[in-house]
Formats: C-alpha cells, structure tokens, sequence
C-alpha cells in the first residue's frame, strides 16, 4: 500500500512569512495527526482529526497555526507568520483509527532565517 | 498524563554487540508501549509495541523489548547489531486517551 505522502520536503523562508504543508494519509485511514519535531526532540502532537473533525488540537498555537482537512481526506497544515521556533521537522502521520498504530510520513523540514 | 524517559541521547555498539536501548515510562494507567525507529530524512518506522498480554515482544529486524511492570521499564533490546540499525529511536507511551507521548530519542551508531 501507498504510504502517507507529504510535500514539499525542504521549506526554507524568513521569519514573518506564511508556509503551508500538505499530507495525503492512507487510503482508508480516518485519523490523521500532525507532529511537530524541533532537532533534537521527539515529536510533538499538534493536532489530531477523525475524519474532517478535529478531535484534538491543544498544543496547536492557534495564534499562528492553523490546520484543515477537508472531506476527511488531505489535509494541509499553515503557519502565518512563522517564527524562528518554528523551524523543526513537521511530521503527518494516519492510522485507520486512533486505536490502531499511526503510519508517518517523511515529513517536511522547515528552516527559518 | 503519562511520560517516558530515554536514558542516553546516543549510543556506540559495535558491529555484532548486543544494542540495549533504555525506556523507562510513567502512566497513572496501563500503558501501552511503543518503539519506533527514525533512519535520516525520512518518518518514524513501528518496530514493536506491547498492549496486554505477553511481556517480552518482538518486533521487526530482530529487535524486542521486555514490559517491566515493577521497574516502569520498557527496554529495547537486539542481539547483534548490525551497520543498517545506525538510527534514531523513540520510546513511546499511550493510555487510554491513545496520544502518543515521546521521549527524546536515542541515536544509535555502529561501529565496524
């Protein structure tokens, strides 16, 4: 099977920008979670969907942050204005649901200078 | 809440030794307890998971790692190591609100 899809890869922008990062999970997988990884760390949950709800997103900084996924499928992920902090690796990761074991991506590894 | 803790950010075995890695967890409930394993540039990788049941479980390319109740440990282990497990590891601990909670993660090298 097709593994959980993320793109672009590399992001690099200066502070103050927008960026925004897409994921396509597992065909068939319902739940849908984004990490956020700082080198040197481990991942961090920012938010988690079941389907195109959002079941959790208490560590998501909503000032900035912000997540969709619409028709309960792809999802993209928006930081606007991004900060020096946020640089780190943003993993998505899906499972078929919050029971099962998650499937990750490769992520997207954004630098801001 | 529930936490673990990864006793060494990094880790030197030589090519044939035995690969110990230490998990050690904290959880108000059963937890249920994960390794996974990181290669550069790319996602995390399930090598094992335990739930209920036995102690002891095995995972992919050789790997297990033993629930230790009493001792709140949760150790990853392999017999021999070998040039392809140089990776980055990550403990992990869920309850019954199925949120993963990492630890920091171990490096591992290999040495030939």
């Amino acid at each position: 099977e097709a593994g959980v899809a993320q793109s672009p890869r590399y992001k690099i922008i200066e502070k103050r920008q927008s960026v925004a990062f897409w994921c396509n999970p597992i065909s068939g997988h319902a739940t849908l979670y984004w990490y956020q990884q700082i080198l040197g760390q481990g991942p961090k949950l920012l938010i988690q969907f079941q389907n195109n709800g959002v079941v959790d997103d208490s560590q998501l900084p909503k000032d900035r942050f912000s997540a969709e996924r619409l028709k309960g499928v792809d999802s993209t992920l928006k930081i606007q204005p991004a900060k020096l902090e946020d640089s780190a690796v943003y993993l998505c990761a899906s499972s078929l649901d919050r029971y099962q074991p998650q499937h990750f991506g490769d992520g997207t590894r954004l630098s801001i200078l | 809440a529930q936490s673990v803790t990864q006793l060494g950010s990094h880790v030197s075995v030589s090519e044939g030794a035995l690969v110990l890695l230490r998990c050690n967890y904290s959880s108000s409930v059963p937890p249920y307890l994960f390794w996974y394993v990181q290669y550069p540039n790319q996602g995390l990788q399930l090598l094992l998971k335990y739930t209920t049941g036995a102690t002891l479980v095995k995972g992919i390319n050789g790997f297990e790692a033993e629930f230790k109740k009493s001792e709140t440990s949760f150790h990853l282990t392999k017999p021999s190591a070998h040039m392809s497990d140089a990776a980055e590891y990550f403990c992990a601990v869920t309850a019954n609100d199925y949120k993963l909670s990492f630890g920091a993660g171990t490096t591992v090298t290999v040495r030939a």
